[in-house]
């Protein structure tokens, strides 16, 4: 099955600073979004993104399927940010996930 | 905005009994899907349903049914829980079967004593 792979799993920012977060596919997808799971759980949307880049306020993200990668770019991180950060792609009807990258923004 | 709402966040329940984590999306989806999220394994795909009474196993089904009497509710059902369900539940919806973005709701934190 696909394999997905993020990088780094761990990050430390101070706030203000940027950062960018890897995600690695083994396998062509049709399908890909970028998530942030709070501190109580809840998975929230930050991007679908199938190919292409789309910005969203400080947060952007870029696909390239031909090379089976995602990158989440956050600039001027606030503590806000901090959290996993996870990517899925879309396997046969279903989601596959990565393992996330874990942020967290000091103050 | 899509709203997925699942019935409870926090949860504990004894060994052994019947358990029903719900889940209702309020966008007409055809598409829902039960996940939990574990330390070290991340998420994985438990059961999806693709239409009203329809239901297929994810990757890890044992020990879990599902029910999906009406479009907008998906039912989790643990029939005898056991302490290795201890988990977070995520449920998910989407529009359609692919190439659709997926929508999650808040979790539910379920411990089984």
């Amino acid at each position: 099955g696909i394999q997905v792979e993020q990088s780094p799993p761990d990050l430390i920012l101070q706030e203000g600073a940027n950062s960018t977060l890897r995600c690695n596919f083994s396998d062509s997808v049709n399908n890909l979004q970028w998530f942030h799971q709070n501190p109580w759980g809840q998975l929230i949307n930050l991007f679908y993104i199938p190919s292409g880049t789309k910005q969203n306020g400080r947060l952007s993200a870029t696909t390239v399927a031909t090379e089976r990668y995602s990158l989440l770019y956050i600039s001027s991180s606030q503590t806000t940010d901090s959290g996993v950060y996870f990517c899925a792609v879309e396997g046969t009807y279903k989601y596959i996930f990565g393992t996330g990258t874990r942020l967290k923004v000091l103050a | 905005d899509v709203k997925v709402t699942q019935s409870s966040r926090y949860l504990v329940k004894r060994t052994g009994e019947k358990v029903f984590l719900e889940c209702v999306q309020d966008m007409d989806h055809e598409n829902m899907f039960w996940y939990r999220q574990d330390p070290g394994l991340g998420l994985r795909l438990i059961y999806f349903s693709y239409d009203v009474k329809m239901k297929e196993k994810g990757d890890i089904p044992e020990g879990y049914s599902v029910s999906r009497e009406k479009k907008e509710r998906f039912s989790l059902i643990l029939e005898s829980a056991s302490t290795n369900q201890t988990s977070m539940y995520l449920c998910a919806s989407r529009r359609d079967r692919e190439n659709t973005e997926a929508f999650f709701g808040q979790g539910t934190r379920l411990t089984v004593v």
